[in-house]
């Protein structure tokens, strides 16, 4: 079956560590995104890419990086640079302008 | 402002209610609108898109106000399983695929 796959479920990272969470599609989509959300907040993009080898920074994209070497996969590496990491991260793809998006289940990354 | 807003809520109605809710957006170029639920701890899935003509799924009623810059969900009888987190979701308006997340509407279905 189709989807997106995020990996890890949960992720760990001391202080100052760099860290990267995986996202790969089965979709055939050519836009792909990262988001992150807070408790009880709502969804704010870090970075998207609409075709192989470019991406775009979203909102918050700061003490993030990303890279898009092939069309199904978008991993997102935090970096030491990003101050407070701790959030739920959401991968999702979209087939273009009108679709929706599929999301991956998501990573939840824990400063420790 | 914020791009899209909604009503935190919570919404706590009882089984067999209808519940409405509202989502006013600031981009007017905005093109496509859409409804997603979110489950605690899940992750955001498409309950349907919104049509300028207003469209109906089952239980589910979505309409679209451009003139005013509003979107809005009805649901009919309500289920205990609708208990989620509603987010409204609207494009900028430019040529990127990207969307714009409101910070969702919780409803909480009672028995």
């Amino acid at each position: 079956d189709g989807g997106i796959t995020q990996s890890p479920k949960y992720l760990f990272r001391k202080e100052g560590q760099n860290v990267t969470l995986s996202c790969e599609q089965n979709l055939n989509h050519d836009a792909m995104y990262w988001y992150r959300q807070d408790p009880g907040q709502g969804l704010r993009l870090i970075y998207y890419s609409q075709i192989v080898n470019d991406f775009q920074k979203g909102d918050i994209a700061e003490g993030y990086s990303v890279s898009r070497e092939k069309k199904e996969s978008f991993p997102l590496t935090v970096t030491s640079a990003q101050k407070n990491p701790t959030a739920f991260y959401l991968c999702a793809s979209t087939p273009g302008l009108t679709g929706g998006y599929t999301f991956g289940s998501g990573t939840r990354l824990t400063v420790v | 402002r914020k791009e899209v807003e909604q009503d935190p809520g919570p919404f706590n109605v009882p089984e067999g209610a209808t519940v409405a809710f509202n989502c006013t957006y600031s981009n007017s170029a905005s093109q496509s609108f859409f409804w997603y639920r979110q489950d605690c701890r899940k992750e955001p899935k498409l309950l349907m898109s919104v049509y300028s003509s207003g469209n109906e799924d089952g239980r589910f009623t979505a309409q679209l106000n451009r003139a005013s810059q509003y979107i809005s969900l009805l649901i009919r009888d309500s289920k205990l399983s609708d208990s989620a987190t509603y987010l409204c979701v609207v494009t900028p308006g430019d040529s990127s695929y990207k969307l714009i997340f409101g910070s969702g509407t919780r409803l909480l279905v009672r028995p």
